[in-house]
């Protein structure tokens, strides 16, 4: 199916341990982004790639890591996970930057228990 | 920097009632303004965008208008419906940062 796919859709998690949240689109769009959705902060962008190995901090980048192989996934992965980073995650991608107009996945809520 | 104030939330109005959600910014530049919804269990969608001074986006029923002077993007439409329940959230592109920046978003609830 076309569109953006994040997976898993639900995951819990234990203290320190590693996991990958997933992202794949099909459209070949070159932009892609990661933005955590908590209380009163709305979306924070945590890392974008303008492009296949080309990727940078968005605005909140600590604890987390981004590859991006190939231009139509993005993993997002939490190298010791903490309980500060429960939250719902969302994958989003962008055909051109000028447009600005991004398209979101469903999220992935994750819980560090 | 660039950042994206919006009104307080919840927001809870009868079917029918007009409807306000305030957005203000603060950028440098001329940035592009946007309005995403996020219905419950989905990921945002884009409802409407402008792109300069007193452009006018809309959909939906819904409007807003970017007006420079005043630094806003409010959100309005005349009546809403049950359907319109989800959180509304603004937002900036400004070119030279290369990324939207979000509100904390308002969560509207329409009671029948």
């Amino acid at each position: 199916d076309a569109g953006i796919t994040q997976s898993p859709r639900y995951k819990i998690t234990e203290t320190g341990r590693q996991v990958t949240l997933m992202c794949h689109q099909t459209w070949s769009h070159s932009y892609m982004f990661w933005y955590r959705q908590d209380l009163g902060h709305g979306l924070r962008l945590i890392y974008y790639s303008a492009a296949a190995d080309i990727t940078d901090k968005g605005e909140v980048p600590d604890g987390y890591v981004v590859s991006r192989s190939k231009t139509e996934n993005f993993p997002l992965t939490l190298e010791s996970a903490t309980r500060s980073q429960t939250s719902v995650y969302f994958c989003a991608s962008s055909e051109s930057i000028g447009t600005a107009v991004c398209t979101f996945g469903s999220g992935t809520r994750l819980t560090v228990v | 920097g660039n950042s994206v104030t919006q009104m307080e939330g919840p927001v809870t109005l009868s079917e029918e009632a007009f409807l306000t959600i305030n957005c203000t910014y603060t950028a440098t530049g001329y940035p592009s303004l946007f309005w995403y919804v996020q219905y419950p269990g989905e990921g945002l969608q884009l409802l409407l965008k402008a792109t300069k001074a007193d452009d006018k986006g809309s959909n939906k029923g819904f409007e807003a208008t970017y007006r420079k002077e005043t630094t806003s993007f409010h959100l309005e439409k005349g009546s809403v419906q049950v359907s319109d329940s989800a959180v509304y959230f603004c937002a900036l592109f400004n070119q030279g940062a290369q990324k939207l920046v979000f509100g904390q978003g308002t969560r509207l609830t329409i009671n029948p």
